[in-house]
């Protein structure tokens, strides 16, 4: 049983639109969230995370949404740019002390010149 | 960011033989590191919680006799998977957890060919 899911495999924006990738989970335990970025062949790079305390967290063209309601969280890449296609994982960990991370699949954005 | 460095990047091998793949945090310490694996077009599978000074903590069904598993200092962990065989050809990558900020970070990642 997926406790991190990301439902779009793919997502495709057109350069300087803005990216939207979601990710749900189903374990109400999670209260601390990260999305990475991943080229292949290479390990994830950290880009943000969230509290389960807050909703927004802002960091330059990176907004990372919580909706603890809707067990929902999603990332907006503002403007959107070629370098950041990439493969973005979701993760979540629970409990404080915790640190294990379960990973969504990922979701390939591919930001169109 | 906090620096991770993973090697070997790449290693081909025979079957049967050993290989080890070093992890080390170059700019902070930590007390704990985590191995996972990732197969084509699927997400990361955490393997193992290595704990500086004690036994590693290993996920169901991944065997501890064959992916052993050393943190023996808060800067270095190692990966050795042991009678290598094609079916553990993967992407092994580990992570490092920065303590203070909670957050994980990631080695670049270890191609592994066993032929």
């Amino acid at each position: 049983d997926q406790q991190v899911k990301q439902n779009s495999p793919s997502l495709s924006v057109q350069e300087g639109r803005i990216s939207i990738l979601n990710c749900d989970y189903t374990n109400s335990m999670f209260d601390y969230f990260l999305w990475y970025k991943k080229y292949p062949a290479e390990g994830p790079t950290f880009l943000i995370s969230i509290s389960s305390i807050k909703d927004k967290n802002e960091d330059g063209r990176f907004t990372v949404f919580l909706n603890k309601s809707a067990k929902h969280l999603s990332l907006h890449i503002v403007p959107s740019q070629p370098g950041d296609s990439a493969v973005y994982f979701c993760a979540a960990s629970s409990g404080a002390g915790s640190y294990q991370l379960t990973f969504g699949k990922g979701t390939k954005l591919s930001v169109i010149p | 960011g906090a620096v991770v460095s993973q090697h070997p990047s790449r290693v081909i091998c025979k079957s049967g033989t050993s290989v080890k793949i070093e992890c080390r945090s170059l700019d902070f310490q930590a007390t704990t590191m985590f191995w996972y694996r990732q197969f084509p077009k699927q997400s990361l599978m955490l393997m193992a919680t290595s704990n500086e000074g004690s036994k590693a903590t290993y996920e169901q069904g991944v065997e501890k006799d064959k992916f052993l598993i050393n943190h023996a200092s808060l800067t270095l962990s190692t990966l050795t998977v042991t009678s290598a065989h094609p079916e553990d050809s993967s992407f092994y990558i580990c992570s490092a957890r920065d303590r203070p900020r909670d957050i994980q970070y990631f080695g670049a990642g270890t191609r592994l060919s066993v032929l």
